[in-house]
């Protein structure tokens, strides 16, 4: 059973700073990992999504990596705004989605 | 193209009552899913489908049953709600032929059992 694990729990920081987010998984087996932002009371949209061949994956500001091998991905988000805030998903996907518990994000002005 | 569409949007319901929860996809994805989020946690597979007619148990399967009887509707059923089914749902459809292989979402829906 994927188990998905994301941490810190939750996270504030002032407006400027480069944001890490970790997401750690314990079966390697995986086809790709995903990067989800919700805000509260809102869905899911997808940020980032890494095949399982691939190194890392960009987007403006958002970079993420992947290493397969020790179960490990990496989110950073460069130069946060307080629009960053929200919390933060990974999920690693053998077409079943199984989700960590999330990165609460604060960004203060 | 609406993408995953969920209906309804919000219910209430008293303990014992049923209910179904409909997804629909314009994307003529072949996999579905049904997902529940409780605070502080991430998304549990509920069940999933990989083709019409065709339904699988996930993560937290006990208390919902689903039926998959057209391709693009995915049906989410509770036969007799307790206040632990209180949740916000979500359903989400996939493509497993294309290469980017990404689940598309749909909005959620809030269920609250007294």
């Amino acid at each position: 059973k994927q188990e998905v694990t994301q941490i810190p729990a939750a996270l504030s920081v002032p407006e400027g700073e480069n944001l890490v987010l970790n997401c750690s998984f314990t079966d390697s087996a995986i086809y790709n990992l995903q990067w989800f932002r919700q805000d509260p009371g809102k869905g899911l949209t997808s940020l980032l999504l890494i095949q399982s061949s691939q190194r890392e994956q960009t987007s403006g500001r958002l970079n993420a990596s992947l290493d397969k091998s020790s179960g490990r991905s990496t989110l950073y988000i460069a130069a946060s705004q307080p629009g960053d805030s929200a919390t933060y998903l990974c999920a690693v996907n053998d077409y079943k989605l199984s989700f960590g518990a999330g990165t609460t994000v604060t960004v203060r002005a | 193209n609406a993408g995953v569409t969920q209906t309804p949007k919000f219910r209430v319901l008293k303990t014992g009552q049923s209910m179904t929860l409909l997804c629909a996809q314009d994307m003529n994805h072949e996999y579905m899913y049904w997902y529940r989020q409780d605070p502080g946690m991430g998304l549990r597979l509920i069940h999933y489908s990989v083709g019409e007619g065709t339904t699988a148990k996930g993560e937290v399967p006990d208390g919902y049953n689903v039926s998959r009887l057209k391709k693009q509707n995915f049906l989410l059923g509770l036969e007799s709600a307790a206040p632990s089914q209180t949740s916000v749902y979500f359903c989400a459809s996939l493509d497993p032929g294309r290469s980017q292989e990404t689940q598309y979402f749909g909005p959620g829906t809030r269920l609250l059992v007294l």
